[in-house]
């Protein structure tokens, strides 16, 4: 998606590292959603975020969005080989409908 | 938990054939979404639904249609398939005018077209 920039496109990292996942729009978000896909799966709601500021956290996953609302991030605490997967951010940016970004692909090696 | 049942994980059709894929979701939500999703490409909007009988077009609706009878379920339909339609597709539900509280996925139907 043009209107939602993911990065990195990939991620491969060591089990036990912290790792961290942007998603950036040049429109203020009005509603920014984490989804995690398993290969061949269908994408599974993380979080949702609507505040300027707003941080929420589930297990080891810490998602935030910026004061600005053009800007979030994703992290992981200690990785582990069940957090592997495609992880997308999406947003509404267009009234009724979302938009989503390209998707990170996550490794995490034993 | 809400759910989004996708009819079949996994479909093989010849070219030609026409298609339907089909996604129910138990939850009385109004919005109803079908996305495509190929790889570099990410998720792709074909239709979307905001009630029963009304459909609008997303980015990439040539080829496909949809239907909506009834508030559960939303319909794709290949006409007549083709290769480039080999894809995994998405059915999504959400509640709200704007979408504004998430989506809910099914698990995805991956179509090959041969």
């Amino acid at each position: 998606s043009q209107e939602l920039e993911q990065s990195p496109q990939s991620l491969i990292v060591q089990e036990g590292k912290n790792l961290t996942i942007n998603c950036t729009s040049s429109k203020t978000l009005y509603g920014l959603y984490w989804y995690k896909q398993k290969y061949g799966e269908g994408l599974i709601f993380l979080m949702m975020l609507q505040k300027g500021g707003e941080e929420k956290s589930h297990e080891k996953i810490t998602a935030k969005l910026d004061e600005k609302k053009q800007q979030s991030s994703l992290h992981i605490t200690a990785s582990q080989p069940s957090h592997a997967g495609i992880y997308l951010c999406g947003a509404d940016i267009n009234a009724g409908k979302s938009t989503f970004g390209d998707g990170t692909t996550l490794t995490v090696k034993p | 938990d809400v759910k989004v049942t996708q009819s079949s994980r996994y479909l093989v059709k010849r070219t030609g054939e026409k298609v339907f894929l089909e996604c129910v979701q138990d939850m009385d939500h109004e919005n109803m979404f079908w996305y495509r999703q190929d790889p570099g490409l990410g998720l792709r909007l074909i239709y979307f639904s905001y009630d029963v009988k009304m459909k609008e077009k997303g980015d990439i609706p040539e080829g496909y249609s949809v239907s909506r009878e009834k508030k559960e379920r939303f319909s794709l339909i290949l006409e007549s398939a083709s290769t480039n339609q080999t894809s995994m597709y998405l059915c999504a539900s959400s509640s709200g005018l704007s979408g504004v509280y998430g989506y809910t996925f099914g698990s995805g139907t991956r179509l090959t077209v041969v």
